[in-house]
């Protein structure tokens, strides 16, 4: 029964480029989160993806990242033109459904990007 | 904004002395309460969660417990393998995780 699976597990820029971060979430699990950490900081919420849908992007920085969950593949968030800042741990977690009874998210091993 | 704030920062224990961790939260809401373990270099794991005022959970050496205010993860006769970061996180009406920042358990044999 595998878990949430990150690729890369590292990943290094230059300023400039663009970052693709790929996450295949638990078997069962049609739910996807996007959480970033940065060093000395708490996890911060990015973003939250059904299926081919976008249902909460409030934590994501309005340029530059976009993220999707298409039909069929992983969920990819994306950086384009990455600065130094948006070095990072970044990790994806899921749950089998939301609505009202609240399930566990469970977490992949994140992808640390950085920016050189 | 819901909030959450985890103290001490860091916590030295010798091996078997027993404490515990807090974590204060304001929330809209509350749809739950989790605990994760977060060892250098991994992703967090899941240990518990808890949905009301009065909850207690238990595994092995760990209990969580809830008020309407805080939660305190206690641990009892510790080991070093015990040694990690413990993340508090809250659910509230909307579907994000709101994290504290951990504190960081280490300890001596």
């Amino acid at each position: 029964n595998a878990g949430v699976m990150q690729n890369p597990r590292h990943l290094v820029r230059r300023r400039g480029q663009e970052a693709r971060l790929r996450c295949s979430p638990m078997k069962g699990h049609s739910h996807v989160y996007w959480y970033r950490q940065l060093p000395e900081e708490g996890l911060k919420f990015m973003v939250y993806l059904q299926k081919e849908n976008i249902i909460d992007e409030s934590g994501m920085p309005k340029e530059r990242f976009s993220a999707e969950f298409p039909k069929e593949g992983p969920s990819i968030l994306r950086i384009q033109q990455v600065v130094r800042g948006d070095s990072a741990a970044y990790f994806c977690a899921s749950s089998p459904r939301q609505g009202l009874t609240t399930y566990e998210q469970y977490f992949g091993p994140g992808t640390r990007l950085t920016v050189t | 904004e819901d909030q959450v704030t985890q103290s001490p920062e860091a916590l030295r224990l010798q091996e078997g002395e027993s404490s515990s961790l807090n974590c204060s939260y304001t929330v809209s809401g509350l749809r739950g309460l989790f605990w994760y373990r977060q060892d250098p270099g991994k992703g967090p794991e899941f240990l518990f969660t808890l949905y009301s005022a009065g909850e207690e959970k238990e595994k092995e050496r760990l209990k969580a417990t809830l008020t309407k205010k805080e939660s305190f993860l206690h641990i009892t006769a510790p080991k070093p393998e015990d040694s990690a970061t413990y993340l508090c996180a809250v659910k509230g009406a909307n579907s994000k995780l709101t994290f504290g920042k951990g504190i960081t358990l280490s300890v001596r044999p």
